[in-house]
């Protein structure tokens, strides 16, 4: 397996745009996350879906970002409009939920907002 | 403030030398992780230990879980260059579903 796979791995845009970031998780996985890890706060939780169903978005920080899960086989976080506060390193993370949960990891999308 | 806390946030080694980093968390777990994460990378899950287990090893690590503490260690034996990185803890929990809650990690860095 390939793993899980995020698109694009950077990106730099500028304040105001929209910026959609993508995964792919682990075929046959049925959890999906999604982070952000910046230096200050370290690694937090965004989202997650379970079976495609958003189960936990307490820790979306506003509503200038959402997430859709609309198969089983892809994500996306969408930062509409977007602010230089946003820059971080964003990851989506996979699992199959049962009696273990580790998580794996995509290589994440680094986002500079200017 | 997060389940997970590690300490100490950073530690310098020798390559050789034994590598020691803990985790405390403040409710009740089902399991404890470690992962590590290489600069630039994401995390990569290490090893896993249930709430009824003590101790557990694999390959060069050793995890040890405290529940009555609500602590864990991760022990590195006979450290690489390579083993530079950070380590974090997570914790899931009975309420928490497929959900983890992690520390904010220690930067390991092991000097050749």
């Amino acid at each position: 397996d390939a793993g899980v796979i995020q698109s694009p791995r950077h990106e730099v845009t500028e304040m105001g745009q929209e910026v959609t970031l993508r995964c792919k998780p682990i075929s046959g996985h049925n959890s999906l996350f999604w982070y952000r890890q910046t230096m200050m706060r370290g690694l937090e939780l965004l989202i997650y879906f379970n079976n495609n169903v958003p189960i936990d978005d307490s820790g979306m920080p506003e509503d200038r970002f959402s997430a859709k899960m609309p198969n089983a086989s892809f994500s996306t976080l969408k930062i509409q409009p977007s602010e230089p506060r946003d820059s971080a390193v964003y990851f989506c993370a996979s699992t199959l939920t049962g009696l273990v949960y580790e998580q794996y990891f995509g290589p994440g999308t680094r986002l500079t907002v200017t | 403030s997060q389940q997970g806390e590690e300490d100490p946030q950073a530690l310098s080694i020798q390559e050789g030398e034994n590598a020691t980093m803990n985790c405390s968390y403040k409710t009740s777990i089902n399991n404890l992780q470690w992962y590590r994460q290489n600069s630039g990378r994401g995390l990569v899950h290490l090893i896993l230990i249930r709430s009824n287990e003590r101790e557990k090893h694999s390959g060069r690590l050793r995890v040890t879980l405290d529940t009555s503490k609500k602590s864990s260690s991760l022990l590195i034996t006979a450290s690489r260059a390579a083993d530079t990185a950070s380590y974090f803890c997570a914790t899931d929990g009975e309420t928490s579903g497929s959900r983890l809650t992690f520390g904010e990690g220690t930067q390991l860095t092991v000097n050749p």
